[in-house]
């Protein structure tokens, strides 16, 4: 069972582009987070969303909640972007289901 | 400094010997959380905690204990590890009820069970 769908899984793109990371899910949700891995292992926070859409820096997020769909941008792309971005639910339950996550190297 | 703290940062051990990984945070956050990550299968939740004596299950909670007698606490407890709980477990925090703010993430424990 795979309660929350990324693509792609992996992505490269040369410094400058723009990025879309998708993240789908099929359950009812109380919010979804975004998350960045970075290549040592550590994870860092960037969006918590429940509805319309978030922006930080050159990151911005957004939610459909009637398509339970949800995307990740990244503006004018950088190779400090290279990391794993994963998509996290929370159910209603209050638990967190995660995608498999979307590896993304950016080329300079 | 706002942090999530976890140790040991790795361990390898032996089937059967059991083993208490630590977790604490100083941000005073309600919800703890344990969570596994494993090649090909990526994060999934082992326990949670809403507040103090308040422990809920994940998505993978077999072989594992969990106990919230502090708010800054929350260690995870293999009694009998065995070789299929090899992975990189993550401690996390977050405020508010349920956790709707962003979740802070340990530096995750790397554990080998032989």
């Amino acid at each position: 069972k795979n309660e929350v769908e990324q693509s792609p899984q992996n992505l490269t793109a040369q410094e400058g582009e723009f990025i879309t990371i998708n993240c789908s899910y099929s359950v009812g949700i109380s919010a979804l987070h975004w998350l960045q891995q970075h290549p040592g292992g550590g994870i860092v926070s960037l969006f918590m969303l429940s509805s319309g859409k978030k922006k930080h820096g050159r990151l911005i997020a957004t939610i459909n909640i009637q398509e339970k769909h949800s995307s990740l941008h990244i503006t004018a792309s950088h190779p400090r972007d290279s990391a794993v971005y994963i998509c996290a639910v929370l159910n209603t339950g209050n638990q967190f289901y995660f995608g498999t996550g979307t590896s993304l190297t950016v080329i300079p | 400094e706002a942090q999530v703290t976890q140790n040991p940062r790795y361990l390898i051990t032996v089937t059967g010997k059991k083993l208490t990984v630590t977790c604490s945070q100083n941000m005073n956050h309600e919800y703890m959380s344990w969570y596994r990550q494993d090649p090909g299968l990526g994060l999934r939740q082992i326990y949670y905690s809403m507040n103090v004596e308040a422990t809920d299950k994940g998505d993978v909670p077999e072989g594992y204990k969990v106990s919230r007698k502090e708010k800054r606490n929350f260690p995870l407890i293999l009694e009998s590890p065995s070789p299929n709980q090899t992975s990189l477990y993550f401690c996390a925090s977050s405020s508010g009820f349920p956790p709707y703010n962003e979740q802070f993430f340990g530096p995750g424990t790397r554990l080998t069970v032989l």
